[in-house]
Parts: C-alpha cells; sequence; structure tokens
C-alpha cells in the first residue's frame, strides 16, 4: 500500500513563527504536492514538485515556500506564520502522467492553528 | 467561475436509494476525471476515475463523464449510511500535473 506520511497531525503556532510541514511518501513517486484544505474552498494547490529540487508554484503559492532534496520527502515552510494560514495542509504524491493509473495518494492532514 | 463546479449539499438520501453527485468543469483540455471521498477529520481516497466518455462501473459505484457537456457525475447505488461523506470531483490536464479539485459535495445517507 502506497504510504503518505505528514510529520503532524496538529500544530499551534504564533504569529511570525517559522513552520516546517514535513511530508514523506514511500513509493518512489516523481510527484509531490502540497494543499491546503478550508471548508467551502476545497483543496488548493499552494506548490508541487515533480522531481527532486524541482518546484512549481500552485494557486496560492504567497507566504510559503518548499523544500524537496530528496525524492520521498517533501517540505512546506512558512517562513513567518499568519492568523491566514490556519488550515489543513495536506500533502500528495503521485506517479508520472500516463504511468498507470495517476491517482493522487494524501497523507493524514496536518491541521495547523496560528495564534 | 470556478473551474470544478459541484453543489456543496448537503444531499440527503434514504438507504437503499441511488445517490447522484454531479460536477461541471470550464477547461476543454481536461482529460482525465476523479471522484476522491473524504471522511469527516480524514485524507481525501480515490474512488473512480474515468478518462473516455460514458459509464465506467465499479461495484455500486458508476461514473459518468460527457465532455461535449463538460459534465462528469457519480452515481452510487445502494447507498449505506456509511457513505456519507464529502465527495470531490477533480480533472487534469493531459501531460499537466495539476489536478483541479471542486469543494466537494456533502452526502449524508440515511439509516
Amino acid at each position: 500500500d502506497v504510504k503518505v506520511t505528514q510529520s503532524s497531525r496538529y500544530l499551534v503556532k504564533r504569529t511570525g513563527e517559522k513552520v516546517f510541514l514535513e511530508c514523506v511518501q514511500d513509493m518512489d513517486h516523481e510527484n509531490m504536492f502540497w494543499y491546503r484544505q478550508d471548508p467551502g474552498l476545497g483543496l488548493r494547490l499552494i506548490y508541487f514538485s515533480y522531481d527532486v529540487k524541482m518546484k512549481e508554484k500552485g494557486d496560492i503559492p504567497e507566504g510559503y515556500s518548499v523544500s524537496r532534496e530528496k525524492k520521498e520527502r517533501f517540505s512546506l515552510i512558512l517562513e513567518s506564520a499568519s492568523t491566514n494560514q490556519t488550515s489543513m495542509y495536506l500533502c500528495a504524491s503521485s506517479p508520472l502522467p500516463g504511468a498507470g493509473t495517476d491517482t493522487q495518494y494524501f497523507g493524514p492532514g496536518t491541521r495547523l492553528t496560528v495564534l | 467561475q470556478k473551474e470544478v463546479e459541484q453543489n456543496s449539499g448537503p444531499l440527503s438520501v434514504p438507504e437503499g436509494a441511488i445517490a447522484s453527485l454531479n460536477c461541471t468543469y470550464s477547461d476543454r483540455g481536461s482529460q482525465s476525471f476523479f471522484w476522491y471521498r473524504q471522511y469527516s477529520g480524514k485524507s481525501p481516497e480515490l474512488i473512480m476515475f474515468i478518462y473516455s466518455n460514458g459509464d465506467k462501473e465499479d461495484g455500486r459505484f458508476t461514473a459518468q463523464l460527457n465532455k461535449a457537456s463538460q459534465y462528469v457525475s457519480l452515481l452510487i447505488r445502494d447507498s449505506q449510511p456509511s457513505d456519507s461523506a464529502t465527495y470531490l470531483c477533480a480533472t487534469r490536464n493531459t501531460g499537466g500535473f495539476k489536478t483541479i479539485f471542486g469543494a466537494g459535495t456533502r452526502l449524508f445517507v440515511k439509516a
């Protein structure tokens, strides 16, 4: 079974703190994604990566950065957390498009609260 | 206009009935279509994908795609209380990396 793990299920941080969210997948997938999910807005793509050290901005990259130093690990960084970044953060991985089913496999999520 | 639109619901159906979930999309370049189920407090999980016009059946689930109308639906036959969840519709372009998700439809199946 594909397994995507995230470093924390719940996290509480203060405004201005630097926050690291880690994601690890064990299926050798090329693609990895970070989303945030808010009520009524659905899943919104923050950043994605299609290879080690490669990254692309998603729809809402402002206030975030990412790092992918190893294929299995994709980190999301909030440089200076703000209250409007309180949300559920979901990591996902998928094989390359065309490599059989190109479904995305999601981690359990991190519910981040910024006070 | 949102790229992928779904009625937020809630859609309420009695146990044993057919639940019909609908989704429209705006990008005519969309080639892959997905339905994810998300239980409260959990992450989304794929239940169906469809690439070609027509119907695709998997157990109690049937996905229907009409590219001319830019419409995709999910039918759940013999609905069970365990089907109560939010269903997310998603689309992707050929060769694209980004998957666009709708906001989801909440389904309640009453015992």
